[in-house]
This record gives C-alpha cells, structure tokens and sequence, in this order.
C-alpha cells in the first residue's frame, strides 16, 4: 500500500519562505504532486514531479528525491492567500493516487 | 470554460436510499476519479477511470459502485448508503496528454446519510 506523512499544522509571517515536507511509502511510483485547498473550496493542482530535482511554477516550487521517498513544496514571498491546506500525493501507478493527510499553513501579518 | 461539474452539490438522504452522483467534465479527459474527504484527513481515492468502459478501485471502494460509459461523464453511484459514507465527494479529471499531469477538480459534493 501507500502511506504519506507531512506536517499537520505550519506558520509563517508575511513575506517569508516556508517548507513542507512530505515523505512517502509505495509500492509503484509514477510521481508526487502537490496541490492547495482553501476551507470548504476544491483542491488545487499546484505541481508535480516525476524526476528528482526541482520544479519552479512562480512563488512555488516542489522538489524531488525518489531515493530517498521524499519531497518538499517551498512558497516564497508568502501572501495572507497562501493561508490554506497543502497536500502531497503519491501517483503509484497510471490511476492510482494515494493523499497525504494535509499541512495547513497560517500566514500571520 | 474548463470545468468538472458535480451534482448535487448537497445532499441530505437516508439510509438505504439509492442515489447517484453526477460527474461531467468537458474538456475531453481520458481519466476520470472520485475522492471522499473526511474532517481533517486527505482526500482518499473511491475508484478511477482511465478511459471509457475502463475502471478501477482506489483505496476506499467498499459500498460505492461507478460507471463510464460516456467519456464525458462519470457518476458515483451509492447502492445503499449508510451513515458513515456522510462525507465530502470530490470528481476528478486529467488528460494522459498532460506531462505535467494536472487534475482539474469539481467543486465538491456534500453528502449527509441519517
């Protein structure tokens, strides 16, 4: 099976850089992806990685390390809007997607 | 407009009642999924479609049943529903021609079984 673990809760001021990890257990890997939910909204496609190394898509960026089952997605220059729920998700195989359990992020002024 | 588009949006029914919910997507994806999301968990995966007359189970199929017939279209389809399939129900899509692998969301479906 597939497990994912990531931090629950992450604060962070205005204007600042933040990281969250996450690290999975799987059977099958396709890729990682992350994606962003605000209260009560649908989630976000935000990215995905399927190679090792860094994806850049504006003030985000997730990165990739298949050896070691990991990855992270790192937000620059934080807006009060970033404020929301952030969840990675293993691709084991074509269809299969297996979420982590979520990292709400508080952006304080 | 791309759009995943759920019906109903809230639902409140009882147990036993047969009922169905509507997922349609018109921007020609191949794929097609449902989530259920619980207070403070992920989403996790009921079933999936990877193309029409194509299904799978995810990791939470029990008591649900799916249908593709159309590649348009992929409803959930709850036989019997029993109290703890109250729940948020999220439909899915993507397309194989995405290298970067986007899946487009609907905007959720409320579901509550008294």
């Amino acid at each position: 099976g597939q497990s994912l673990e990531q931090p629950s809760e992450v604060t962070a001021v205005e204007g600042a850089i933040v990281q969250i990890n996450c690290t999975y257990q799987t059977s099958g890997f396709y890729g990682l992806s992350w994606y962003q939910q605000h209260d009560g909204g649908a989630p976000t496609f935000l990215s995905y990685n399927a190679l090792d190394g860094l994806e850049e898509t504006g003030r985000f960026s997730s990165f990739l390390s298949r050896s070691d089952s990991y990855g992270y997605l790192l937000l620059q220059e934080l807006q009060m809007k970033d404020s929301a729920s952030y969840f990675c998700a293993v691709r084991a195989n074509a269809g299969k997607s297996t979420f982590g359990d979520g990292t709400t992020l508080t952006v304080k002024p | 407009e791309a759009q995943v588009t759920q019906n109903p949006r809230y639902l409140i029914t009882v147990t036993g009642k047969k009922l169905t919910v509507t997922c349609s997507q018109n921007m020609n994806h191949e794929y097609m999924s449902w989530y259920r999301q619980d207070p403070g968990l992920g989403l996790r995966q009921i079933y999936y479609s990877m193309n029409v007359e194509v299904t799978d189970k995810g990791d939470v199929p029990e008591g649900y049943k799916v249908s593709r017939k159309e590649k348009r279209n992929f409803p959930l389809i709850l036989e019997s529903p029993s109290p703890n399939q109250t729940s948020l129900y999220f439909c899915a899509s993507s397309s194989w021609a995405d290298s970067g692998n986007t899946i487009y969301f609907g905007e959720g479906s409320w579901l509550t079984v008294v």
